[in-house]
């Protein structure tokens, strides 16, 4: 599975918009593009994954660059209670292994 | 539906102690992980179990076994506790599924004294 870059910080103010970025450079046209996030002490909780085309759910919107090397998280309207590491992942399907490489992430402040 | 539950949540252990960790899930998922997380470390995979009865090694499994004998449930067993097993612990689990994302339980912190 492809290495990921992010930024290990980031602080945004509530209510504004948090994007997230995130660096896969060697991404393969099959491997996809996953988002998780852990709030403190808790588990790791799934936000949103996508392959090609931007995506968006109740929680989230991704955006990945055409060439496919990089993309942004985009938090719309951040609340104190986002505040979390976020851990981008890159992800062969097929590859049900579980090993996902969570690496280090971008802790995200939201602040008042 | 209570997602993926794990118990206890702290635990103290003397070395050379043992004691299993259960993870139970109600999604009727087929795929079950435990992964250890210690600080600057990230993640990592101690063993997974793609469906009942079967189980698999994943990047860290020395010093652990595993069971799966209900579809529902993933145990896993510290025989002998070492100090270096102090870690928090979070199960995982996931549909049969290529792109199905992992949900996971609220771990447990275990120490090893």
């Amino acid at each position: 599975d492809a290495k990921t870059t992010q930024p290990t910080s980031m602080d945004c103010a509530e209510g504004r918009a948090a994007n997230l970025p995130c660096n896969h450079s060697t991404i393969s046209g099959n491997e996809y593009v996953y988002w998780y996030r852990q709030i403190h002490s808790q588990g790791p909780q799934y936000i949103i994954h996508g392959l090609k085309n931007n995506e968006t759910n109740e929680m989230a919107s991704l955006i990945i660059t055409e060439d496919r090397k990089s993309s942004t998280l985009i938090l719309p309207h951040a609340t104190l209670r986002d505040t979390a590491v976020y851990y981008c992942i890159v992800r062969r399907p097929f590859s049900n292994t579980g090993k996902l490489i969570f690496g280090q992430g971008t802790t995200l402040q939201v602040k008042p | 539906n209570a997602g993926v539950t794990q118990t206890p949540k702290f635990r103290v252990l003397k070395t050379g102690q043992s004691m299993t960790l259960l993870c139970a899930q109600d999604m009727n998922h087929e795929y079950m992980y435990w992964y250890r997380q210690d600080p600057g470390m990230g993640l990592r995979l101690i063993h997974y179990s793609v469906g009942e009865g079967t189980t698999a090694k994943g990047e860290v499994p020395d010093g652990y076994n595993v069971s799966r004998l209900k579809k529902q449930n993933f145990l896993l067993g510290l025989e002998s506790a070492a100090p270096s097993q102090t870690s928090v612990y979070f199960c995982a689990s996931n549909l049969q599924s290529t792109n199905s994302p992992l949900h996971f339980g609220n771990g447990t912190r275990l120490t090893v004294t």
